[in-house]
């Protein structure tokens, strides 16, 4: 079975400009979620979405911002990046919430470079 | 605010003893906790987990205890093996409906051959 794939895994930007990052759920699982890890610190949670929305969302500005599609793959948009946006960007995924399984699997993550 | 945090950033342990990590936890309203590993260039894996209404849980070579009188979580790994090498975080929901794991900074873990 497939895990959480993150697409890509590098990504180099200057301030200012727009970053994508793109990620694909374990089959089955209907919630994504998206955490910023800087390098040396914890996970900090970004945005949570299920079934297609937005179900919960971390103390980040709204530059950072998201969707899910019908396939339950998810992107991440991250807006006028700034150098502290720097980071690893994880994707996890989980099954229904309904199903009490809340255990995330973690993708290997997408690193974020901005000059 | 409600915070979860590790005791020590970084533990060295001799190959083949046993090793303690660390997390308190701020949040009296945590009723799920999850230790999680993060190998170099990968994302975490889960380890183990625990309810709040339960105080250990063993799994193979892992065992958690949970002290909700002062808050506080460890991760006992058994017979640690250059393997067991990484990151260690604990993580906490406060409730299912949330669904936002509360992550600590993390605990470095080096197995000494």
């Amino acid at each position: 079975e497939a895990g959480v794939t993150q697409s890509p895994t590098h990504l180099i930007k200057t301030r200012g400009q727009q970053a994508t990052l793109r990620c694909s759920p374990i089959s089955g699982h209907t919630s994504v979620y998206w955490y910023q890890q800087a390098l040396g610190l914890g996970l900090q949670f970004l945005l949570w979405y299920d079934e297609g929305e937005e179900r919960n969302r971390g103390n980040f500005p709204p530059r950072f911002s998201g969707r899910q599609f019908p396939n339950y793959s998810s992107e991440l948009n991250v807006n006028a990046l700034e150098l502290e946006d720097s980071a690893l960007y994880l994707c996890a995924s989980s099954p229904e919430v309904s199903s009490g399984a809340n255990v995330l699997t973690f993708g290997a993550g997408s690193r974020l470079t901005v000059l | 605010g409600e915070s979860v945090g590790l005791h020590l950033p970084t533990l060295s342990v001799q190959e083949g003893d046993n090793s303690i990590i660390n997390c308190a936890y701020s949040n009296s309203a945590s009723d799920y906790f999850i230790w999680y590993k993060q190998e170099s260039g990968k994302g975490p894996q889960f380890i183990i987990d625990i309810r709040s209404n339960m105080d250990k849980r063993q799994g193979q070579r892992v065992t958690v205890l949970l002290n909700k009188t002062v808050k506080h979580l460890s991760l006992q790994i058994a017979a640690t093996q250059p393997g067991d090498s990484a990151v260690y975080f604990c993580a906490e929901i406060d409730n299912f409906g949330n669904e936002k794991l509360t992550f600590g900074t993390g605990t470095r873990l080096t197995i000494i051959p």
